[in-house]
């Protein structure tokens, strides 16, 4: 969806360094989450916020920080990256006016590989 | 080491012909529930979604039916064409407690539609 879009698209880094994952949204929604997905896991909820003060931990938040800056930007961090947090990146955007249905629109991905 | 993922479910047909895609979701208490297609290299895409008072959902080309009873969901495409050979991901919303308003994905299914 190109409402939402991710940076960077491709990363390749190291263990050990510190990498931010940056979305943005013109949909205005409040609702902004970040998931993980490896082959065969399906998507897992790393953080979600659902609005510019509220950030909570997913399932999988270990390793991984978040920062919403704005409504329309939601950042993720790997403070110290290792070759485990290797996978496919999603932000998605979700709406609270749209009565609980809570639909999520994906940006793009990221791929990141940590070596 | 390298880890091994887990093989996802794999549906093949031709083209012209209808494709049943089924999934069985985890929490009776789930209100509402999505279908999404992921291509290759891109972010999930919501195809349809129905709410838990229904039974069935009409939408373009695809209908989504779902059985509380047994707690299973399934997506027919007519007519399938090239185009949406993907992997297909259901996803359920849960309805209170700590799980309110968080979507929860099925592993997904590859379809594979041959000219």
């Amino acid at each position: 969806d190109a409402d939402v879009t991710q940076t960077p698209r491709n990363r390749i880094t190291k263990t050990g360094k510190r990498i931010m994952l940056e979305c943005s949204q013109t949909k205005g929604h409040d609702r902004m989450y970040w998931y993980r997905q490896d082959p065969g896991l399906g998507l897992r909820l790393i953080y979600y916020s659902f609005d510019v003060k509220d950030i909570n931990k997913g399932e999988i938040s270990d390793g991984y920080s978040v920062s919403r800056q704005a409504q329309a930007k939601f950042s993720l961090s790997l403070e110290s990256a290792i070759p485990n947090q290797t996978a496919l990146y999603f932000c998605a955007t979700s709406d609270t006016a749209s009565g609980g249905h809570n639909t999520q629109y994906f940006g793009p991905g990221t791929r990141l590989t940590v070596l | 080491g390298e880890s091994v993922g887990l093989h996802l479910p794999t549906l093949s047909v031709q083209e012209g012909d209808n494709s049943i895609i089924n999934c069985a979701y985890s929490n009776s208490a789930s209100d509402y529930f999505i279908w999404y297609k992921q291509e290759s290299g891109k972010g999930p895409q919501f195809i349809i979604d129905i709410r838990s008072n229904m039974d069935k959902r009409q939408g373009q080309r695809v209908t989504v039916l779902l059985n509380k009873t047994v707690k299973h969901l399934s997506l027919q495409i007519a007519a399938t064409q090239p185009g949406d050979s993907a992997v297909y991901f259901c996803a359920e919303k849960g309805a209170g407690g700590t799980s309110y308003g968080k979507l929860t994905f099925g592993q997904g299914t590859i379809l594979t539609v041959h000219p």
